[in-house]
């Protein structure tokens, strides 16, 4: 069975350093195909990609937030941590770790997913 | 960075009708197109891949089809459980990016 678990803090003041960590079993990010990721979603609003670490450690970011995150993996311990400097308000939401699944010719979609963490941005 | 717009952005709708939901790339993606649905309070589970595969333990009365920027899931006949938000999803290139969801209603 495949799972995946954030873990990290529930409230961050504005400027701070938020860090996630994915915690995850029933597979390896050292197999071909396979990736860890970071999706959020503001309360009643739609998801919104973040970031992603490939098993060959192939790093992946959103442009507009390239500067501000960090993915990083730590495959003998099975986590993956997601660093977000200088938060706002508006980086409030639930962040969710998924792990990204490849079937045939590089079609990715991620399956399945942690069950969130919601993050709260206020001072 | 490839735009995906869904619509109807909310559907009202009833145990057992047939609906549809479309989705539209800003460029071509090909079939690399997924969708999720979404129950209040949980996680998205993936429902199809690829356009047109149905991902493993998915009830059959969903399903997908398109290719290049026009996409669409369709849902059979309606059941309670199906009542969710519905985002599409492009894998085509990153940053990988979702629709704005679609709340299917009672």
């Amino acid at each position: 069975q495949i799972t995946l678990k954030e873990s990290g803090p529930t409230l961050v003041k504005p400027t701070q350093t938020l860090t996630l960590t994915c915690t995850f079993s029933g597979f390896s990010l050292s197999t071909s195909g396979v990736g860890v990721g970071w999706i959020r979603q503001p309360p009643g609003k739609a998801l919104e990609w973040l970031a992603l670490i490939f098993w060959d450690d192939d790093k992946r970011y959103r442009p507009s937030l390239k500067t501000r995150l960090t993915i990083t993996q730590d495959t003998s311990k099975s986590h993956v941590v997601l660093t977000m400097t200088n938060v706002a308000p508006v980086d409030t939401g639930t962040y969710y770790c998924v792990r990204l699944h490849t079937a045939y010719e590089e079609h990715h979609f991620f399956d399945p997913w942690g069950q969130g963490t919601l993050v709260t941005v206020s001072s | 960075e490839i735009q995906m717009t869904q619509s109807p952005s909310s559907l009202s709708a009833s145990v057992g009708d047939r609906v549809t939901i479309t989705c539209r790339a800003s460029q071509s993606i090909s079939s690399y197109l997924n969708w999720y649905q979404q129950i209040p309070g949980k996680a998205p589970n993936v429902l199809i891949y690829a356009a047109s595969n149905l991902q493993s333990g998915v009830a059959s009365r969903f399903s997908g089809s398109g290719s290049g920027t026009d996409f669409t899931l369709t849902i059979s006949s309606l059941q309670p459980e199906d009542f969710a938000t519905y985002y599409c999803q492009q894998s085509y290139s990153t940053p990988y990016t979702f629709g704005q969801g679609t709340k299917l209603e009672i």
